[in-house]
């Protein structure tokens, strides 16, 4: 089965780091872009960014550049979402999800809520 | 970037009815372009890409359909299962963005 599993749940305070990943399994890892995705309590869906786990060539959206860093490691074909000082605004969901060949994101992870609070 | 604009944002509707959920494209997207139905609590479910092409598993009664910047998902006889938010995402360029949703609830 293919699927992506996302690490638990963190509450963190603000300007602490966090790295919260997405493991793959089921299927060829390295073949496939891994996209995160951000959704706010009660709000719409936001595109991050992108990784090709094969040669971690990466993308932002303009609106998280420099706010987070993607990363994957294939050798345990997992991917990272990290951030070195957060703030209050990045409480939220999470998910990775798995990029199709003709585009579409088929397999998503499970989540993981990020509270920010202090 | 491209914004995706979807209307309505929310559909009063019943069982068994005909719906029709339209995005629009701030620029061409050709048919680069899929569309996800979110429950409470839930991760998103592809339903189609590249504009009209069915995702396994889905069933027969979505569809989608258009090209360049109007698209529309359609929903025929409504089931109690799909009462959910759906969203629009264009792929063609980077960054890719998703519309704001469309909320579809029982009348």
């Amino acid at each position: 089965e293919v699927q992506l599993v996302q690490s638990g749940a963190e509450v963190k305070k603000p300007g602490e780091s966090l790295k919260i990943s997405c493991k793959g399994s089921g299927y060829r890892f390295t073949s496939y872009w891994i996209a995160w995705v951000r959704q706010m309590p009660g709000k719409g869906l936001e595109w991050m960014g992108i990784i090709y786990p094969g040669d971690s060539d990466t993308t932002y959206s303009p609106s998280f550049q420099g706010q987070v860093t993607i990363s994957a490691d294939k050798s345990i074909s997992t991917a990272y979402l990290h951030w070195s000082s957060l703030k209050a605004s990045d409480t939220a969901m999470y998910y990775c999800a798995r990029r199709i060949n003709y585009g579409g994101l088929d397999v998503w992870g499970q989540g993981t809520t990020v509270t920010v609070s202090s | 970037d491209i914004q995706m604009t979807q209307s309505p944002s929310t559909l009063s509707t019943s069982v068994g009815d005909r719906v029709a959920i339209t995005c629009r494209a701030s620029q061409s997207i050709s048919t680069w372009l899929a569309w996800y139905q979110q429950k409470p609590g839930k991760a998103p479910r592809l339903l189609i890409y590249k504009a009209s092409s069915l995702q396994s598993g889905v069933p027969s009664r979505f569809s989608g359909s258009g090209s360049g910047t109007e698209f529309t998902l359609t929903i025929n006889s409504l089931q109690p299962d799909d009462f959910a938010t759906y969203y629009c995402q264009h792929y063609n360029n980077f960054p890719w963005t998703f519309g704001q949703g469309t909320k579809v609830e029982i009348k």
